[in-house]
């Protein structure tokens, strides 16, 4: 168990640039969460996959933002066109669990670090 | 819609200090409230949980109680340490209609000094 893999830790970019994100969940975990955080905020729920399956957008993920988990292991979040509000800390977690399970217990990344100057 | 609400921070105690941090919460149902901890770069953590009213949660000497009738979820821990210097998140989950996402709230950074 090498814990929720992030990369890369920090990314700046242009404004206007496309920028991707990848997340490797704990091997076997079958849900993943992204999550957005900005300074001085806790974070924000964007959207997350239950297997290969998108279940759930937030309104805070825009036509900007698409993620993917194309076999139900990686996930990857692109954000095109970046803006400099889209400037934050980008968090995935991942657990393994079906259904509602108020016992659930997400594992967090540490997160990409996205700066858009 | 669900939100939660806790002291501002920062937070600076000494060590042995008793902590206190409050944290309140609005649910459109039923919700779990938890505790995560983000140590100086890391990931955030879960530290406790209480899935029903008057739930006591506890791990590595924090407690919190889940009190429906003033909504609450006040984390205490009776002697900090300065290996407790972290960020520390309130937030709740109230399941249905797929909805599984967390609410957080804004976080409250605790400093333990020697």
């Amino acid at each position: 168990d090498t814990g929720v893999s992030q990369n890369p830790r920090h990314k700046i970019t242009k404004r206007g640039q496309n920028v991707t994100f990848r997340c490797d969940p704990i091997s076997e975990h079958n849900r993943l969460y992204w999550y957005r955080q900005t300074l001085g905020q806790g974070p924000e729920f964007l959207t997350y996959f239950q297997n290969e399956a998108q279940l759930e957008k937030s309104r805070l993920l825009s036509d900007r933002f698409s993620a993917e988990r194309p076999k139900g292991s990686f996930s990857t979040l692109e954000i095109q066109r970046t803006e400099q509000g889209d400037s934050a800390m980008y968090l995935c977690a991942s657990s393994i669990t079906m259904g509602f399970d108020p016992n659930e217990k997400l594992f967090f990344g540490s997160g990409t670090q996205l700066s858009v100057l | 819609g669900n939100s939660v609400t806790q002291m501002e921070g920062p937070v600076t105690l000494s060590e042995e200090a008793f902590l206190t941090i409050n944290c309140t919460y609005t649910a459109t149902g039923y919700p779990s409230l938890f505790w995560y901890v983000q140590y100086p770069g890391e990931g955030l953590q879960l530290l406790l949980k209480a899935t029903k009213a008057d739930d006591k949660g506890s791990n590595k000497g924090f407690e919190a109680t889940y009190r429906k009738e003033t909504t609450s979820f006040h984390l205490e821990k009776g002697s900090v340490q300065v290996s407790d210097s972290a960020v520390y998140f309130c937030a709740l989950r109230v399941g249905g209609a797929g909805s599984y996402q967390l609410t957080f709230g804004k976080g409250t950074k605790l400093s333990v000094i020697p």
